[in-house]
């Protein structure tokens, strides 16, 4: 079974400061990783996904994450943050091995960006 | 403008009430999903259709159904609706999943039942 964990319901971080949201998984295989954003009644949008080679891969409005199979983790990053990264991020992992054609989400981060 | 299309955007039903959600996708994908996404839950999958023809069951598929119509859409019906099926539902779609490509949502329908 697969499964994937966003440990921090929110994060609180001042504009310009870097920040970091967690997120860990579990699939019995490899991963295909995903980062997706939600602004306030819209759908998910894609920010940036690990599939295979260098483990640290960049997405759109500068963030970046960070593959780690021996922590299985995928945390998402950014140097310096701004009020407009303020959403809801969501995590999501699909074990490329898998014949189910499916990916599973986080229950979400909230992220608050203060002036 | 290419993407994923749901219809109603809003609904009040009252318990009891049957409806369909419907959602369609112009970028030629393989497979469509259906999610609902609760406060503090994430997005839970319903249901979802690898290729046209076929559909599998999610996490929380009681209460629902699906139909794959054709390649463009896939539409999710609740029979009996009841309040704890308040929610916000998403459909999205991908060409192929297998090759760990990105899934396009649409904009959601917020459901409410009293």
């Amino acid at each position: 079974a697969q499964s994937v964990a966003q440990p921090e319901d929110q994060v609180n971080v001042a504009e310009g400061n870097p920040l970091t949201v967690k997120c860990t998984y579990s699939v019995s295989g490899n991963p295909y990783l995903f980062w997706y954003v939600q602004y306030p009644n819209r759908g998910l949008q894609f920010l940036l996904k690990y599939i295979t080679g260098d483990n640290l891969v960049k997405g759109s409005y500068g963030f970046e994450a960070e593959f780690n199979k021996s922590q299985t983790s995928f945390h998402m990053k950014k140097p310096s943050a701004i009020v407009s990264d303020s959403a809801l991020y969501f995590c999501a992992v699909r074990d490329r091995y898998s014949s189910a054609s499916k990916i599973i989400f986080g229950s979400g981060t909230r992220l608050s960006i203060r002036p | 403008n290419a993407g994923v299309t749901q219809t109603p955007k809003f609904q009040v039903l009252k318990t009891g009430q049957s409806m369909t959600l419907q959602c369609a996708q112009d970028m030629n994908h393989n497979s469509m999903y259906w999610y609902r996404q609760d406060p503090g839950m994430g997005l839970r999958l319903i249901y979802y259709s690898a290729s046209e023809g076929t559909t599998d069951k999610g996490e929380v598929p009681n209460g629902y159904n699906v139909s794959r119509l054709n390649k463009r859409e896939f539409s999710l019906r609740l029979e009996s609706a009841a309040p704890s099926q308040t929610s916000v539902y998403f459909c999205a779609s991908t060409l192929d999943p297998g090759q760990g490509l990105s899934y396009t949502f649409g904009s959601g329908t917020r459901l409410t039942v009293v």
